[in-house]
């Protein structure tokens, strides 16, 4: 199984927004409403962010949100701040032989 | 509350079997509707997804490592462990276990992750 599309990189200014997407198939994304997004700083344990496309579990600031249109999800950071540096994963259910996606990553570099 | 620590050996040889054990605390291992499964990550590079084992013993493993894999759970001491047999150094990696929270065993909310335990395959 092919692991899920992400751009290798991102960047963008304090206060501005970032889009990273996460392409799949009709398998994965495409069917299923079960996609999270991690953040991991470096030499650290990933972070979850959204889980079910576009739920944040409490203590996520508000400024994550994600979403979803067709085969691609995509998370969304808005006012950046230089903490929110780091590599962004997705992650999608793919259905009972694959069950669990993630994509390759996304390094989010603040300006 | 919720951790999991990971533990094991840094170094094995091409060929010979990892077990890796996870330790949990804050929840069972047979806490209705909650998974515990395994990510790992070789340097640099992105998580990959290898197996996961839930409160009613369903059990679900990557394709591409299926045959290698084994992952079980020993109620009495809290702990589930991840069996990869015939290590390659391709294996090197950082293991993850992680808990996958009460809701649809599809979603992957990993809520609550190890610190992550390295561990080399170099003869």
């Amino acid at each position: 199984q092919s692991a899920l599309t992400q751009p290798r990189s991102v960047s963008g200014s304090p206060g501005q927004s970032v889009t990273i997407s996460c392409t799949g198939s009709s398998s994965d994304i495409g069917t299923w409403n079960y996609v999270s997004w991690f953040q991991q700083h470096p030499d650290k344990a990933p972070k979850l962010l959204i889980f079910d496309v576009t739920t944040r579990p409490s203590g996520v600031p508000d400024r994550f949100s994600g979403s979803k249109s067709g085969n691609t999800a995509s998370l969304t950071i808005s006012g950046l701040r230089a903490e929110d540096e780091a590599d962004y994963y997705c992650c999608s259910y793919a259905g009972n032989q694959i069950f669990w996606l993630f994509g390759g990553g996304t390094r989010l570099t603040v300006l | 509350q919720i951790t999991l620590k990971e533990s094991g050996p840094t170094l094995v040889k091409p060929t010979q079997t990892l077990t890796l054990t996870c330790s949990l605390s804050g929840f069972s291992v047979s806490t209705r509707g909650v998974g515990v499964g395994w990510i790992r990550q070789p340097p640099g590079r992105a998580l990959e997804w290898l197996a996961v084992s839930f409160w009613d013993d369903d059990e679900h493993y990557s394709p591409s490592l299926k045959s290698r894999l084994t992952i079980t759970k020993d109620t009495s001491k809290n702990q589930v462990v991840l069996v990869i047999n015939n290590m390659d150094p391709a294996d090197t990696a950082t293991y993850f276990c992680v808990h996958k929270a009460y809701g649809s065993p599809r979603t992957p909310k990993f809520d609550f992750w190890g610190q992550g335990a390295l561990v080399t395959v170099s003869s």
